[in-house]
Formats: structure tokens, sequence, C-alpha cells
């Protein structure tokens, strides 16, 4: 089955710094990639996503790059804020089966005030 | 907005206890799923279901059941909990459309002693 992997694990940057979440997956039949966000106390809640047939996505400060060949997709959050401390998980939908998600592991990322 | 609920945030349970964990959501979508999450492991999909009666398992079902007699409620059963189960759980819904968004509820976290 698919799989995939997030890095990095834990992420620090200065408020107004940019940051970066990358994973890889392993089926080259996946055609989908959303991005999670999860708040303490709360559960994930979809920021962005992305689909094979496209390369990058912006919206305002957050944007997605896939690169197909490589099979690896990353986050971008520019300008960070406080309120972007949270965990995010990367995910792609498996062939063959459209409804189920793989996530990945998850990132804690904390913007330094 | 779509909204989905567990019926606990916080339970705690005995070891062979048969617990139940129950998601309702209230936008009449055909898609239910039910994760367990752990630090490090992301979110791991125990079951989902794609209409009423029907189940499917997910990546780690073993000691775990379902039920969704109702469009709008999914059940997560543990038949005789473990400590090993001690974990958050959240449920998740989504349209039947393919590789749309999920919605996530609050989580439950589980305690198992």
């Amino acid at each position: 089955g698919e799989n995939v992997e997030q890095h990095p694990s834990t992420l620090s940057v200065q408020e107004g710094d940019s940051a970066v979440i990358k994973c890889t997956y392993s089926d080259s039949a996946s055609n989908y990639f959303p991005w999670y966000k999860q708040e303490l106390g709360k559960g994930p809640q979809l920021i962005i996503d992305i689909r094979s047939n496209v390369g990058e996505k912006k919206d305002q400060r957050i944007a997605v790059t896939l690169n197909k060949t490589a099979k690896h997709f990353s986050l971008h959050i520019t300008e960070t804020q406080p309120e972007d401390s949270a965990v995010y998980f990367c995910a792609a939908s498996m062939s063959g089966s459209a409804r189920q998600l793989t996530f990945g592991s998850g990132t804690q990322l904390t913007v330094l005030p | 907005d779509v909204k989905v609920t567990q019926s606990s945030r916080y339970l705690v349970k005995r070891t062979g206890e048969k617990v139940f964990l129950e998601c309702v959501q209230d936008m009449d979508h055909e898609n239910m799923f039910w994760y367990r999450q752990d630090p490090g492991l992301g979110l791991r999909l125990i079951y989902f279901s794609y209409d009423v009666k029907m189940k499917e398992k997910g990546d780690i079902p073993e000691g775990y059941s379902v039920s969704r007699e109702k469009k709008e409620r999914f059940s997560l059963i543990l038949e005789s909990a473990s400590t090993n189960q001690t974990s958050m759980y959240l449920c998740a819904s989504s349209p039947v459309r393919v590789n749309y968004e999920q919605y996530f509820g609050p989580g439950t976290r589980l305690t198992v002693t």
C-alpha cells in the first residue's frame, strides 16, 4: 500500500520567517495530496490540497508544490504568525481506493514571537 | 458549517471492558472514518464506511469493530479493551465525491488501565 514519510517532526521558526514541511510518497498512482492543520484540542482541518495535474497551488501565505517524478510534495508557509503554531499532516490518496487517505507522521510547528 | 461530534472528549476504561465510541455528523455525508492518532505515527485508518451497514477495514482493524445503522452515526467498538489501545481516536466524514475534504471531530482521548 501507500507509504507517506514526513519531515521534519518538529520545526521552530521566528515569527515572520518561512516554514517548509516536506513529504514523500511511494505509490506513483496517488493523485491527490491534501494538507491538514491540527490545533491543540481540535481535530485536523484541511488547509490546502493539490492534485497531480498541478505543480503548485497558492492560497495567501500558504503554498504547496508537487514533484510527481520525484514523488514528493511540500508545504510552504510564508510570514509565519503565532497562530500558525500547530501540528501539520500531509496525506496522499491511495490508488484504487479514492476514499482513503494515507497520512504522514505529522510536524509540530512552533512560531516563536 | 459541517459538524462532526464525538460522544466523549476523555474516557478511562479498564482492561477487558467493552468500549463504545460514538460519532455523529450533520452534513448527510456518505463516507465516515475512524482513525487512531499516536505520537510519531500520524493518523492511521481503523475502519471506514461508505454507506449504511457497509464497512471496510483500514490499515489497523485488529481489536476493533464498527457499526453504522444510520447514515449520520458511526460507532467504533473495542470488544475487550487493552492497554495498547490507549490513544486518541478521531472520527471523520466526507461526501461521496472522489478526493474530497474529510471533516474531523475533536477526538476522544481513551485511556485503558
